[in-house]
């Protein structure tokens, strides 16, 4: 299928805001995501919206959708170096008749004191 | 702690070997899933069990197969193994709500030499 994609790095001073963006493919895609997968690590959720939000906030997290260019962003305010990891946008996508999350190829977030 | 767990965490083995991952999802949850995750392929969608049938299958090869039991766990068996095989394997599991949200396990990464 079409893939979904990301800048492949992002390099931050602490204390600054960090943007990471991503395009999705599928236009019917009801929930998007991004997950982050520290060292060593699996992947953890760290939040979503709906398709029919253009803008969630969850504390230091803003996420804005825009769903005629299928753009997503991450906007995390004040970056920490506890912030570098990899950062994943998915798309709910159905497949063979379930929807599985089609995940980009990650941003890799670093962030310097 | 995402709650999933897999089992081993590192798996070294030789060409040609077969190995046997093994997941146990979050408590309650009924979905399984399995992802390969490598440098050049990124993360990769290979199969999706709920409650002990295959409902989903992605780019999974013919050499690989899965299987969910009755008290959910699940195992993913990779046989005639190839040095392209090495990678990190996730398993993930789901409560099925509306979001899909996918709770992953640490992974375990796998060696071919």
């Amino acid at each position: 299928g079409e893939d979904v994609e990301q800048s492949l790095f992002l390099s931050v001073r602490e204390g600054d805001s960090s943007v990471i963006n991503c395009t999705y493919t599928d236009s019917s895609s009801t929930y998007l995501y991004w997950y982050k997968q520290e060292p060593g690590a699996g992947l953890q959720l760290l939040t979503y919206i709906f398709s029919n939000m253009d803008m969630k906030q969850d504390q230091r997290l803003t996420v804005l959708l825009n769903k005629k260019d299928k753009h997503l962003s991450l906007r995390i305010a004040d970056t920490q170096t506890g912030d570098s990891a990899i950062y994943f946008c998915a798309e709910r996508r159905n497949t063979g008749g379930s929807y599985i999350p089609t995940f980009g190829r990650g941003t890799s977030l670093i962030v310097h004191p | 702690d995402s709650g999933v767990t897999q089992t081993p965490k590192h798996l070294i083995t030789a060409t040609g070997q077969r190995v046997t991952l093994r997941c146990s999802p979050r408590s309650g949850d009924l979905s399984v899933y399995w992802y390969q995750q490598s440098l050049d392929q990124g993360l990769q969608f290979l199969i999706q069990y709920y409650n002990g049938e295959e409902r989903a299958k992605g780019n999974i090869l013919e050499r690989f197969s899965a299987q969910q039991f009755p008290d959910l766990h699940s195992e993913l068996n990779l046989s005639s193994l190839e040095l392209g095989d090495s990678a990190l394997y996730f398993c993930a599991s789901s409560v099925e709500d509306v979001t899909d949200t996918q709770y992953f396990g640490p992974g375990t990464r796998l060696t071919v030499l």
